[in-house]
Parts: structure tokens; sequence; C-alpha cells
């Protein structure tokens, strides 16, 4: 079982519409996670992090996060073409190990 | 300010053979962390470096190198290349050592083609 699980789509979602984004994980220590956006050809960008159950909103972005089931999620409204991008979500355990363990992704493309 | 910055950005080697990639942090970043990216397995962290000293380190085999200068320049050493070390490495720099908090940001990579 990998550690930080993603659909890899492509996910599509017409323009102005909600984009899903799930993650599952498997350390039940983890503590701190994050949904970084990465251009094809570029660097990954930090867009949302969240440490605390439930929601967290930021402008178009709300990122939710259920300790319990080890699920967290990311929701894009009003999705924009310029949404089109792989979105990585990342998990880091604050208990002896610190490092940030990324997902595969999951590629998002915004329909005109 | 200059953001993280990476060279060479594009590299091709042959099996068997040693690379050296650099990374030079954010002014003021003390810590570099290192991840190799491929399609298949994703970004996965190779190693940490703050204040000179090596904080972390993924499952990668001790091929896979690296250091970190006084002024946090960092560099990563990969030796005796295999096919599967091609990849997109990237470095990203923190004001602050991983956990304490402090954002990652990304240099844009070295894209490395063994063969």
């Amino acid at each position: 079982q990998k550690e930080v699980e993603q659909n890899s789509g492509p996910l599509s979602v017409p323009e102005g519409a909600i984009a899903s984004l799930n993650c599952t994980y498997s350390d039940r220590g983890s503590q701190s996670f994050f949904w970084y956006r990465q251009y094809s050809g570029k660097s990954p960008e930090l867009i949302m992090f969240i440490y605390s159950n439930g929601d967290k909103e930021d402008g178009r972005f709300t990122a939710q996060l259920n300790k319990a089931s080890q699920y967290v999620s990311l929701l894009i409204r009003d999705s924009q073409p310029s949404d089109s991008a792989t979105y990585l979500c990342a998990v880091k355990s604050n208990f002896g190990n610190e490092k940030l363990t990324f997902g595969t992704g999951t590629r998002l493309t915004i329909i005109p | 300010k200059a953001g993280v910055t990476q060279t060479p950005r594009y590299l091709i080697k042959t099996r068997g053979q040693q690379v050296t990639l650099s990374c030079s942090p954010i002014s003021g970043h003390r810590s570099v962390s290192w991840y190799q990216q491929t399609p298949g397995q994703g970004l996965q962290f190779l190693f940490e470096y703050f204040s000179e000293t090596q904080r972390n380190k993924g499952n990668f085999p001790g091929r896979f190198s690296g250091r970190q200068f006084s002024n946090s320049r960092s560099e990563m050493n990969v030796s005796t290349l295999e096919l599967g070390d091609s990849a997109l490495y990237l470095c990203a720099s923190s004001l602050g050592p991983q956990g304490s908090g402090y954002e990652q940001y990304f240099g844009p990579g070295t894209r490395l083609t063994v063969t």
C-alpha cells in the first residue's frame, strides 16, 4: 500500500464547475497535509495546507481533512482553464520522521 | 528576491558514470531538500540538509549522496548511474527544517537522462 494515494486521473471538469481532488494516507501519525499544484514542465508550488480536521478555505480553494478516515481533499470552485495542472497531495508526520511524502498526483483538465 | 536555482537544467549521462547536481536556495533559507520525480513513482524524497547537516533521508541506495555548504548551497551526487535514475531532480528550500512549519519553495529542477 502506498503511503499517500491519489487517483491519477485525468479528471475533466467543465469551466465554472467544482473540481474535487481526493487523497488518502496510510500513516495515522500524519499531522500536516499539503496541496501542491504543478503545471506541465514546471516545479510544484504550494497552494494550501491544513493541520486540523474540518475545512479550510482560501479564495476558490477549500481543503478538507478527516483524520479518522485518513482522507484529505481539495475543492476548487468556479474552475478556470488556468487551474488545469497536476495536483500533488503531500503528507508529513511530526513524530520522528518529518519528511514530506507525496502522492503521484491527479491531472486536472478544465474544459472551456 | 531570487528564487531557488538549480544547475544544470538538463544533463545526459551514460550508465556507470557519476553526476553532481547543484542547488542554490533562496537567500536566507537554511534548509534544502532534494526530490526525485518520475512519471511512475511521483515525487520521492531523497534527503534534507539544514545548517550543513543531513536531517532526514529517504529510501534511496547509497549511490545517492549529498552535502550542504556553509552558504546553504547544496549538491547532490549520484554515482554508478543506472537507467532508472533518469528523472527530474528537484530541490526545495525553506527558512527552517521540514516539520517547523515553513513553506518549501521548489527550484525548476534538473532533468537527468541516463542512456
